[in-house]
């Protein structure tokens, strides 16, 4: 069974430059999870789908963040002006329901200068 | 609002000899506590899920819950060099979001 697969694996940008990154969750999963971790914590979420609904965006900075998971299955988080406090490694996973355990793609890693 | 926090925040063992790691959370409704691994620049690991007071086993890590003190404990008997690692601990607090709220985690360091 295929793991979560994110893309990119890096990124590079300077401040106030857009980027994208994008999920593939395990088959069959219907919940997927957007989490950022900065150097030296624990992950923290961000927004999470069931489907294509957003459950909690709570979290979210919404004035320059966006996600999106339109089928039910791939998402795309978008940051469209990023700051220097945006550098992070940014995880997602997925599950069946929100009981189970959560498997985690090995995350993109973005250095906003 | 749930704090996770864990201890220590770096931790140096001897192969071999037994590793603790110790995370503490503030929901006591909080009903799913799991410990995962994250090697440098990997994604992150289940290690471990516990539901319940005392011990579950897998593999060569133990969880200890005790909700009452608000404690759950990760062992690992005879780490290896390659289980140095960031080790986090993840809680769910017992609110219909099942928002998972993980700690800062502890570096454990396994020496030959």
């Amino acid at each position: 069974e295929a793991g979560v697969t994110q893309s990119p694996r890096y990124a590079v940008l300077q401040e106030g430059q857009a980027v994208s990154f994008w999920c593939d969750p395990i088959s069959g999963h219907d919940t997927l999870y957007w989490y950022q971790q900065p150097r030296d914590q624990g992950p923290q979420l961000l927004v999470y789908f069931r489907d294509e609904a957003v459950i909690d965006n709570s979290q979210l900075p919404s004035d320059r963040f966006s996600a999106v998971r339109p089928k039910g299955t791939n998402s795309t988080l978008k940051i469209q002006s990023a700051k220097q406090g945006d550098t992070a490694t940014y995880l997602c996973a997925s599950t069946r329901g929100d009981q189970d355990t959560q498997y985690f793609g090995p995350g993109t890693r973005l250095l906003v200068l | 609002q749930q704090k996770v926090q864990q201890s220590p925040e770096s931790l140096t063992v001897s192969e071999g000899a037994m590793a603790s790691l110790n995370c503490t959370f503030s929901d006591r409704s909080s009903d799913n506590f799991r410990w995962y691994r994250q090697h440098s620049g990997k994604g992150l690991e289940v290690l471990v899920s516990i539901f319940s007071d005392g011990e579950k086993e897998e593999g060569s890590f133990t969880a200890h819950l005790n909700r009452a003190s608000l404690h759950v404990f990760l062992h690992i008997r005879e780490p290896q060099p390659s289980d140095s690692a960031l080790y986090l601990c993840a809680v769910r607090g017992g609110s219909a979001l099942g928002r998972l709220h993980f700690g800062a985690g502890t570096q454990l360091i396994v020496i030959p």
